[in-house]
């Protein structure tokens, strides 16, 4: 079993839905992170979180330490929102990322 | 900051040639680490540096890979001899230390014919 999972491995949505993407994971952790990553592109952080929820735009992180569960959500999607989604954790005792397998977002106009 | 540096951006070698992939991180930040990417594992660690110290390198597949961290602005992946499977997008990444937030390179796509 993989010690961070993600659900769904590919989501279609139409462009305005609210999109969720779910994380789970079974280490123990410093903080979880929300990774982007656009087709053949480099990738890029957009949250790390270790309690609570965080909003930056159309989006919002939300993690649950006790259930460790966290949630990527996108208000309004856009097509420019198609990428992968990567969900990490950092280690309690380094800063080495765990990766999940990523969720693959398509948003069609 | 210009962010985290990586080159070459794409690589194309024949089996057997030695490859090199650079990475410059970010000022400031004191921990680089290297990543592979493929599309049958995913993301993966090869190798992180503490300090210019290499903490773990667990991830790295075998004696052909090396990596090194001569100074706090530069760190080298090198690959001897280079082989087909080695085929991958190969990621840097640098932060300010633990639990602070990771910036990656742009990666290099590696392709060894």
């Amino acid at each position: 079993k993989n010690e961070v999972e993600q659900s769904p491995q590919n989501l279609t949505a139409q462009e305005g839905e609210f999109i969720t993407i779910n994380c789970s994971y079974s280490v123990g952790i410093s903080a979880l992170h929300w990774l982007q990553q656009h087709p053949g592109g480099g990738i890029v952080s957009l949250f790390m979180l270790s309690s609570g929820k965080k909003k930056h735009g159309r989006l919002i992180a939300t993690i649950n330490i006790q259930e460790k569960h966290s949630s990527l959500h996108i208000t309004a999607s856009h097509p420019r929102d198609s990428a992968v989604y990567i969900c990490a954790v950092s280690n309690y005792n380094t800063d080495k990322l765990i990766f999940g397998t990523g969720t693959r977002l398509q948003v069609f106009p | 900051d210009a962010g985290v540096i990586q080159s070459p951006r794409h690589e194309v070698t024949e089996m057997g040639q030695e490859v090199t992939l650079r990475c410059k991180p970010i000022s400031g930040h004191n921990s680089l680490f290297w990543y592979r990417q493929t599309m049958m594992r995913g993301l993966e660690l090869l190798i992180y540096f503490n300090n210019n110290v290499p903490i773990d390198d667990s991830g790295m597949p075998e004696d052909r890979f090396s990596a090194k961290m001569p100074n706090a602005s530069f760190s080298t992946l090198k690959i001897q001899p280079s082989e087909p499977r080695d085929s991958a997008v190969y990621f840097c990444a640098s932060t300010k230390g633990q639990g602070t937030e990771a910036f990656f390179g742009q990666g290099t796509r590696l392709t060894v014919v």
